[in-house]
């Protein structure tokens, strides 16, 4: 299971962009790179998925560098509702491992 | 709202009991996933059931167990509860097929407090 680090918590204001970047130099040619988003006593979120270059959708972009060794979570002109934890998870989309490794993930703190 | 639901929302108990957890997956899914997550452990794999049958083991205890029902719903059950059993318990379901997938869609948990 590749290793992932991303920054412990980050704060941004109200209709700013955040980026959060997340490292993963183990990364496997099969393994994809999927980012979580958690609130308080609620059950993780499936954001984004994507193994190279961009992946848009209606939430988030994800950014991948050619090498892939590093992505970064974009989230647009985030809001209050936006302050969550942030995890990034690398693995074979059909791995028989069965198990996905959160990390403490990122705490993004959002201000008005 | 993910389509994955657990009861109850919140369980009290005492150390020793025994307990169950239900989860039904979103419709259409077959796989079946259990997560603890506690202050000082993060979230943790425990186990994942496909259509019926265990297909992963993470670092779930062995007075821990769970199993998936032909209506595909999953219980899991704790036993000889400690008072570090103590976390949420996280039910998610997956689209995808026979493989564990990174694609899961979670439940909103159930709160066990074990006194």
């Amino acid at each position: 299971l590749a290793k992932t680090t991303q920054p412990i918590s980050m704060d941004s204001y109200e209709g700013q962009e955040v980026n959060i970047t997340c490292s993963h130099n183990n990364i496997a040619t099969n393994d994809y790179i999927t980012w979580y988003q958690q609130f308080p006593s609620q059950g993780p979120r499936f954001i984004i998925q994507g193994y190279k270059t961009k992946v848009t959708n209606e939430v988030a972009s994800l950014f991948i560098p050619a090498d892939r060794k590093s992505s970064t979570l974009s989230l647009p002109r985030v809001s209050l509702s936006d302050t969550a934890v942030y995890y990034c998870l690398v693995g074979d989309r059909g791995s028989t491992l069965g198990r996905l490794y959160f990390g403490r993930g990122t705490q993004l703190t959002v201000w008005p | 709202d993910s389509g994955v639901t657990q009861t109850p929302k919140h369980l009290i108990t005492a150390t020793g009991q025994r307990v169950t957890l239900r989860c039904s997956p979103r419709s259409g899914d077959l796989s079946v996933y259990w997560y603890q997550q506690s202050l000082d452990q993060g979230l943790q794999f425990l186990i994942q059931y496909y259509n019926g049958e265990e297909r992963a083991k993470g670092n779930i205890l062995e007075r821990f167990s769970a199993q998936q029902f032909p209506d595909l719903h999953s219980e899991l059950n704790l036993s000889s509860l400690e008072l570090g059993d103590s976390a949420l318990y996280f039910c998610a379901s997956s689209p995808r097929g026979l493989q564990p997938s990174y694609e899961q869609y979670f439940g909103p948990g159930t709160r066990l407090t074990v006194t």
